[in-house]
């Protein structure tokens, strides 16, 4: 069975400080799929990057980095110089076969707090 | 961009009645919606999948008679939460997979809704 755990519940920074958000998951696939999602306070869900398991090249979107190891079934993610908008709660998910859009399997969400 | 409408975006209903929410395809097909449950500060859990024109499959632990799910069109899926009562409270949101889309199109999500019940 697939599973997905965030260890960091809650993480709390002083503006401009990065932050990194740890994802470790498991599979029996050898094909799926890893996403990012935001949560704001208002409850959406924001998409922030989807990865499959045979692109293990790091991304970069502006302040937003990945960090996907396959050896450690790990997919990191950091804020770089963080912002006080960047509070929200993250989810790491996992989605198994061929399908990017197959049903998710979430973490536990990480709560950022990013004090001004 | 594929957008997906769900609505109401928050619902306050008595103990003992019923609550339809419904997820809407808006720029798309979608054969398949799923369904998930956020109780406050926790993850979310996927509840059941729901497939256009046939029965939607049930996660472990939820009462398919409680929460009565229909997808009769590919564009449309309702969750109706029947009998409501306080500890279903929570936020339900829904995904739908773009059905004309490649096979690497991932989910889009609603923006959920918040229900409670007194």
């Amino acid at each position: 069975a697939q599973k997905v755990t965030q260890a960091q519940t809650e993480i709390s920074v002083v503006e401009k400080e990065d932050v990194t958000l740890d994802c470790v998951y498991e599979t029996r696939d050898t094909t799926y799929y890893l996403f990012w999602y935001k949560q704001p306070p208002s409850g959406e869900l924001v998409f922030l990057i989807r990865r499959n398991s045979f692109d293990e090249q790091n991304e970069i979107s502006g302040r937003y980095s990945w960090n996907f190891q396959k050896s450690t079934s790990s997919f990191n993610f950091t804020i770089t110089a963080s912002q006080v908008v960047d509070s929200a709660v993250y989810f790491c998910a996992l989605s198994e076969g061929t399908a990017a859009g197959n049903k998710l399997t979430f973490g536990g969400g990480t709560r950022v707090l990013v004090k001004p | 961009g594929a957008v997906v409408s769900q609505h109401p975006s928050w619902v306050i209903c008595k103990s003992g009645t019923s609550v339809k929410i419904e997820c809407r395809s808006l720029d798309f097909q979608a054969t398949t919606m799923f369904w998930y449950r956020q109780f406050p500060k926790q993850s979310l859990m996927l509840m059941a999948t729901s497939n256009e024109g046939s029965k939607a499959t049930y996660e472990q632990g939820v009462e398919k008679d409680k929460f009565l799910i229909n997808h009769a069109s590919l564009t449309l899926s309702t969750l109706t939460v029947t009998s409501a009562h306080p500890e279903d409270s929570s936020f339900y949101i829904c995904s739908a997979r773009d059905f004309t889309s490649s096979y690497n199109s991932p989910l889009h999500f609603g923006n959920g809704t918040r229900l409670t019940v007194t």
